[in-house]
């Protein structure tokens, strides 16, 4: 099956820097989405961009897929002491099976 | 409050005890899936259910059943359990399938198998 990796591993910044993660995936798919964690909770669903789509903004987010590279990147601008927690990405498999692939995360501490 | 409930919050308990983990939703979500997420490894789907009377595998399901007989719920039942299903067990929903669809999780279950 495909699993997405996420890059860095971890990443530590100062509050009010911009933090970049980047997640690559291996097959077809329909959607990308990112989630958040803190430190052993339930994920929270942050932005889903289809596959037609190339940039996409929530607030502070802006997440850009590429398709022919299968990689899409997370940028979190201005950040805050409370965005300290993992993020993760999340594809399917097209035309869309039902399964639901995440990568193995990006720990973020940012520091205030 | 639209939600995802999972009972226990946390279970230790002893090698080849069954044991039921439960998932309710009051969201009238279609789609239901199981998750064990274990250090370096990320989040591992278990089993999923894009409605009632339909599971499928995901990419761990040895040593796991699950059932939809209602759409509010998808218990994970561990038969005969073994210290490597130690692990922290998320259950998520979403409004039709995981393909297009935010999935909303549950706080998590903190399983101890000895």
């Amino acid at each position: 099956s495909q699993q997405g990796e996420e890059d860095p591993q971890a990443l530590s910044i100062q509050e009010g820097e911009n933090a970049t993660m980047n997640c690559s995936y291996k097959t077809s798919i329909n959607n990308l989405q990112w989630y958040r964690q803190n430190s052993g909770r339930g994920l929270v669903h942050l932005i889903l961009i289809r596959s037609n789509e190339r940039e996409k903004h929530s607030g502070r987010l802006r997440v850009t897929l590429d398709t022919s590279k299968k990689s899409s990147s997370l940028l979190i601008t201005a950040s805050r002491a409370a965005d300290t927690a993992s993020y993760f990405c999340a594809t399917d498999e097209w035309p869309g099976t039902g399964k639901l692939i995440f990568g193995q995360g990006t720990t973020l501490q940012v520091k205030p | 409050e639209a939600q995802v409930t999972q009972n226990p919050r946390y279970l230790i308990t002893v090698t080849g005890k069954k044991l039921t983990v439960t998932c309710s939703q009051n969201m009238n979500h279609e789609y239901m899936s199981w998750y064990r997420q274990d250090p370096g490894l990320g989040l591992r789907q278990i089993y999923y259910s894009m409605n009632v009377e339909v599971t499928d595998k995901g990419d761990v399901p040895e040593g796991y059943k699950v059932s939809r007989k209602e759409k509010r719920n998808f218990p994970l039942i561990l038969e005969s359990p073994s210290p490597n299903q130690t692990s922290l067990y998320f259950c998520a929903s979403s409004l039709g399938g995981a393909y297009n669809q935010p999935q909303h999780f549950g706080d998590g279950t903190r399983l101890s198998i000895l």
